[in-house]
């Protein structure tokens, strides 16, 4: 079946630093998702991509859907303390509402004061 | 913006008896679905609940060990069988809705289950 991996599996930042993740397939994707998961809780979704090429920001997240369609980017900039948890991608090959997602591996944040 | 609920929260339950897990959706959706989600791991799709007819299992799941409801638009139910320790995760509602200027997937707290 479809994989996502994410890279990286985890990290340990200082706040006020930029935070780099990134998602990759073996096959392409027409709909990326990037969620966020706070321990105990469902995931919240930060941002939806649906165009190759797309760059789109929600705050100081911005992501990007690859031009390949096998990979997406998340770019946390100025890092906080509730910005610890684990962040998922999310794939969606067809547009149709029946078409599944596939997770990612997901990236674990972590900041330091 | 809709909201998705579930009940309960987290249970504890012994090995060979069964858990049924509410879902409630404050609007009618015509997507639901249910993962799993063990420990440290990410989000597996377990099957697509349909209003009306029976559920769209994924492979390596069956509905003998997780049968699934789905009375009307608003809600569903997922029920873990014959349970082991195996079976311990948190089980994830999911539904596409519009909220926050999308139509999306959304997803429920959860409810996390422990199998003694």
């Amino acid at each position: 079946g479809q994989q996502l991996n994410q890279s990286p599996q985890s990290m340990f930042i200082q706040e006020g630093e930029d935070v780099s993740m990134n998602c990759t397939s073996s096959s392409i994707f027409n709909t990326w998702l990037w969620y966020k998961q706070d321990p105990g809780e469902g995931p919240v979704l930060l941002i939806a991509l649906y165009k190759a090429g797309e760059l789109t920001s929600n705050g100081r997240l911005t992501a990007q859907f690859g031009i390949t369609r096998k990979d997406s980017f998340l770019n946390i900039s100025a890092s906080i303390p509730s910005d610890v948890g684990i962040y998922f991608c999310a794939g969606r090959e067809n547009t149709g509402t029946a078409s599944k997602l596939t997770f990612g591996t997901g990236t674990r944040l972590q900041v330091t004061l | 913006s809709a909201v998705i609920s579930q009940k309960p929260s987290r249970d504890i339950c012994q090995r060979g008896t069964s858990l049924t897990i509410q879902c409630q959706v404050d609007s009618q959706v015509t997507m639901m679905f249910w993962y799993r989600q063990q420990p440290g791991q990410s989000l597996t799709l377990i099957a697509t609940a349909n209003q009306g007819s029976e559920a769209t299992y994924e492979s390596g799941f069956v509905i003998d060990k997780f049968p699934i409801s789905r009375p009307n638009l608003t809600f569903s139910t997922l029920t873990v069988s014959n349970m082991s320790p195996e079976d311990s995760s948190i089980y994830l509602c999911s539904a596409r809705l519009r909220r926050e200027g999308w139509v999306e997937q959304f997803f429920g707290p959860g409810t996390r289950l422990t199998v003694l």
